[in-house]
């Protein structure tokens, strides 16, 4: 079963703005990851936040975490035609500690 | 290190065959995932290897799925017989620990006709 759920489904914007993604989750975790799937590859590791942190950045992104609302968000700022791929978050699944995906953003960024 | 390893990227074959796709890990890691990827089911893990054991295949949909990883470097999924159904795409990742980064390989787009 999905434990993190990513929010909007969809999301398309033009270069240069902040694009959001938000992700939700069930029950108490340890860390929480993104990652980035452009078209027809694999997934890439963005960045892993750990539950005793409460903001993460990485080159022009920012995560950060909100373990009262079990929720999480990706910030990726002045964006680029570049980003245009699906995002999605993993969150450890019960007590197996491995991560499970959600469905996922797509984002497009218009040049 | 070259990353993760699958092969082939694409398999188009027809119902009733047999399908084997491989996986060679990021040496040194001692995980190795399986998953499939949908439209309609998104990313579904299908099982994962410690230490090349088998530790949990509760995401195999079938009997006609199997997966074995005889060393440290080499696994394998087998669908037998494949049916339109399994048509997806196919990753494999590898990662130190369980709960930590995992390294995706570029994907097997399995066709079943």
């Amino acid at each position: 079963s999905q434990q993190g759920e990513e929010d909007p489904q969809a999301l398309s914007i033009q270069e240069g703005e902040n694009a959001t993604m938000n992700c939700s989750y069930k029950t108490s975790i340890n860390n929480l990851q993104w990652y980035r799937q452009n078209s027809g590859r694999g997934l890439v590791h963005l960045i892993l936040i750990r539950s005793n942190e409460r903001e993460k950045h990485s080159g022009r992104l920012r995560v950060t975490l909100d373990t009262s609302k079990k929720s999480s968000s990706l910030l990726i700022t002045a964006s680029r035609a570049a980003d245009t791929a699906s995002y999605f978050c993993a969150t450890p699944s019960g007590g197996s500690y491995i991560p499970t995906f959600g469905r996922g953003t797509s984002l497009i960024v218009h040049p | 290190d070259a990353g993760v390893i699958q092969s082939p990227r694409h398999e188009v074959t027809e119902m009733g065959q047999e399908v084997t796709l491989r996986c060679k890990p990021i040496s040194g890691h001692d995980y190795l995932f399986w998953y499939r990827q949908t439209m309609m089911r998104g990313l579904e893990l299908l099982i994962y290897f410690n230490n090349n054991v088998p530790i949990d295949d509760s995401g195999m949909p079938e009997d006609r799925f199997s997966a074995k990883m005889p060393n440290a470097s080499f696994s394998t999924l087998k669908i037998q017989p494949s049916e339109p159904r399994d048509s997806a795409v196919y990753f494999c990742a590898s990662s130190s620990s369980r709960a930590d980064t995992q390294y995706f390989g570029p994907g097997t787009r399995l066709t079943v006709l």
